[in-house]
């Protein structure tokens, strides 16, 4: 199953409201986690099976979709949230990654 | 709390074979469903190798399953990565990743901290 994330990069500014997308070659049902990843750090999960927050992340992360259209949306940006984004398709294997979004201070 | 920790060489030769291995601690490696493989290569995204469930069935992806093997010891907590028949391509950050929720509502977390293998003469 193919991922493609939008856009690539994005310019954002503290206090922006900002929105991934992410599209599955086939319908996932709402198999579908985001990560975070900040440079030289592991990735971390924030969100699972399309909208469930993973615990201890800022309610300021939301996820939503199903099928095969997906969205992340950061509702009022903070410093800490510019890193890179991806989701990942838990469907089937071989378990596959979006190219990531990279969330840079404007 | 589940904490994972890659080891191996850092340089390889082309033609050579990675070997890796991941020490699980805090836990039982049989406290989880899946343990996996991610890499990435400089500047690129996330690519899944494969995965090992505790009991020692594997899944790899289809691009590399001809070269790699992954397998499990029990005994010493830890799982492991062979990677054979290495080119520049397989120059990446390695991260040995565990399995949380229940397939298909999982999702990789823990993660290790990653290690960076260059295959290089």
């Amino acid at each position: 199953i193919q991922m493609t994330q939008s856009p690539s990069s994005l310019s954002a500014s503290v206090g922006d409201r900002v929105t991934i997308t992410c599209r599955a070659s086939q319908s996932i049902s709402t198999y579908l986690n985001w990560y975070q990843q900040k440079p030289g750090k592991a990735p971390k999960v924030l969100i699972f099976d399309a909208s469930s927050l993973q615990s201890g992340v800022p309610s300021r992360f939301s996820g939503s979709g199903s099928g095969t259209d997906f969205s992340l949306t950061i509702s009022g940006l903070q410093p800490e949230d510019f890193a890179t984004y991806y989701c990942q398709q838990s469907y089937n294997t071989p378990r596959t990654f979006g190219g990531g979004t990279k969330v840079e201070i404007k | 709390q589940v904490q994972l920790q890659e080891s191996g060489p850092g340089l390889v030769k082309p033609s050579g074979t990675l070997s890796l291995t991941c020490a699980v601690s805090g836990g039982s490696i049989s406290s989880r469903n899946w343990w996996s493989w991610v890499r990435q290569p400089p500047g690129k995204g996330l690519e899944w190798i494969g995965e090992i469930y505790h009991s020692g069935s594997t899944d790899y992806s289809p691009s590399l399953k001809s070269r790699v093997t992954i397998s499990v010891d029990k005994s010493k907590n830890q799982f492991s990565l062979k990677l054979i028949s290495v080119t520049a391509a397989d120059t990446a950050v390695y991260y040995c990743v565990g399995d949380s929720g229940h397939p298909p509502e999982n999702w990789f977390d823990p993660w290790g901290q990653g290690t960076l293998v260059t295959v290089s003469s």
